[in-house]
């Protein structure tokens, strides 16, 4: 979904680096999320964010920070990478103002391999 | 916690063969219901999506599922798949309570290869 802009779209680092990984959107929705997916475990939320105020873990934050900067900004960080944070990630996008349980739109994914 | 089973992991069929994707969830209360698609190389895409009002709902591409309250299931079918279809198939709920309203629990993904 072009209106969700992930970067990079690919990463290749080493254990113990400070990665961030962005996340813009031009949908004008409040709500923005960060996964992993990881194979055969399907995707995992790290944490989401309602506005640009509230931030919140999700299934598996640790190991992971967050920043709203803006509403149409999201991005997340690994302060000390790891390998077992390989993995693809996704960010997405949902609109509360139309109800709730709108669907997500997702970005293109982050590929990022820790070495 | 809530939770949502897909199960089978691999799903293998020729063209022009039926597909139905099982899914069920764990929630008793209120939900709304996604089936996302993930074609190799790709994000995910929401392929249909259920609220409330008729069980059967149809998405995009000829699928479509059946929402079955009593069984906590929303399988999805395609009368006849083609090539095309070759991707990961996600459910996804996401129940109306507490604080994470929004939020969404996927499945853990079936693949589907179609044979030409």
């Amino acid at each position: 979904d072009a209106d969700v802009t992930q970067t990079p779209r690919n990463r290749i680092t080493k254990t113990g680096k400070r990665i961030m990984l962005e996340c813009s959107q031009t949908k004008g929705h409040d709500r923005m999320y960060w996964y992993r997916q990881d194979p055969g475990l399907g995707l995992r939320l790290i944490y989401y964010s309602f506005d640009v105020k509230d931030i919140n873990k999700g299934e598996i934050s640790d190991g992971y920070s967050v920043s709203r900067q803006a509403q149409a900004k999201f991005s997340l960080s690994l302060e000390s990478a790891i390998p077992n944070q390989t993995a693809l990630y996704f960010c997405a996008t949902s609109d509360s103002g139309r109800g709730l349980g709108q669907p997500q739109h997702f970005g293109d994914g982050t590929r990022l391999s820790i070495l | 916690a809530q939770s949502v089973s897909q199960h089978n992991h691999h799903v293998i069929l020729s063209e022009a063969a039926s597909l139905e994707l099982g899914c069920n969830y764990s929630y008793g209360g209120t939900v709304n219901l996604f089936w996302y698609v993930q074609y190799p190389g790709q994000h995910l895409q929401l392929l249909l999506k259920y609220f409330s009002g008729d069980p059967l709902v149809k998405g995009i591409k000829g699928f479509e599922a059946e929402f079955i309250k009593s069984k906590f299931s929303f399988n999805l079918r395609k009368p006849s798949v083609q090539w095309s279809d070759t991707a990961e198939y996600f459910c996804a709920v996401n129940a109306n309570y507490g604080g994470s309203q929004g939020n969404l629990i996927f499945g853990k993904g079936t693949k589907l290869s179609v044979k030409p």
